[in-house]
């Protein structure tokens, strides 16, 4: 259980270009998700919190016009980034959080990440 | 300012050996600390998770020893094995900040055959 998807696995897009990521939990409901940044030989960063059916919640330094996330579902996020620079070449990592009461709603469970290279 | 510390930041063990990975905090708050296991090219993997309300967990080869007083927790290997070979990370999340996961700085660990 707690499988969480994303899609694509690798993208490779040129400078200007708007891109989209989906990232699913496939077995349970996620209330809230998360998506990552993380730079080679480094740790995680947290660029945004996603409630289901509100606006996200974005840290401070992440640029929200760049960087659009959507919650449209219990089990359906996604990050496009758009007009992307070489810059925002990364690894692009969500992770999903059970509903409140499940037990387990503490624990995140991460997607295989999003190779995305910005030419 | 980091919420989680995390040492040694790599760390290389013979096969059979204990690997111990150290984190420190400072916010009080916190009440969830997990370990992620991460593959290159892969997200991170949850390995094993403590709450303050107990000092050690184990599941396996793996075992959480936790210091409230300390502000501490570390991440016992025992017998390492090379499939081992990966980067650490150890997080921690309190509900006053919507449980949020602060990371520490990740270990790569090396398991030598």
């Amino acid at each position: 259980g707690a499988v969480v998807s994303q899609h694509p696995s690798r993208v490779i897009c040129k400078s200007g270009t708007s891109v989209k990521i989906e990232c699913r939990s496939l077995d349970f409901q996620a209330t809230t998700m998360f998506w990552y940044r993380q730079f080679p030989k480094q740790s995680l960063m947290l660029m945004a919190t996603s409630n289901e059916g509100s606006k996200a919640t974005y840290e401070q330094g992440v640029e929200k016009d760049k960087f659009l996330i959507n919650h449209a579902s219990l089990t359906l996020s996604t990050l496009t980034v758009t007009s992307a620079h070489p810059e925002d070449s990364s690894f692009y990592i969500c992770s999903a959080r059970d509903r409140p009461g499940s037990g387990s709603t503490d624990t995140q469970y991460f997607g295989p990440g999003t190779r995305l290279t910005v030419l | 300012q980091q919420q989680v510390k995390q040492s040694p930041q790599s760390l290389i063990v013979q096969k059979g050996g204990i690997s111990i990975i150290n984190c420190a905090y400072e916010n009080t708050a916190f009440d969830y600390f997990p370990w992620y296991q991460q593959f290159p090219g892969k997200g991170p993997a949850l390995l094993i998770a403590i709450r303050p309300d107990v000092s050690e967990k184990k599941e396996g080869r793996f075992t959480i020893s936790f210091n409230k007083s300390a502000k501490q927790f570390s991440l016992h290997i025992m017998d390492s094995q090379p499939g081992d070979s990966a980067t650490y990370f150890c997080a921690a999340s309190g509900r006053d900040n919507f449980n949020k996961f602060y990371f520490g700085s990740g270990t790569k660990l090396n398991v030598k055959p």
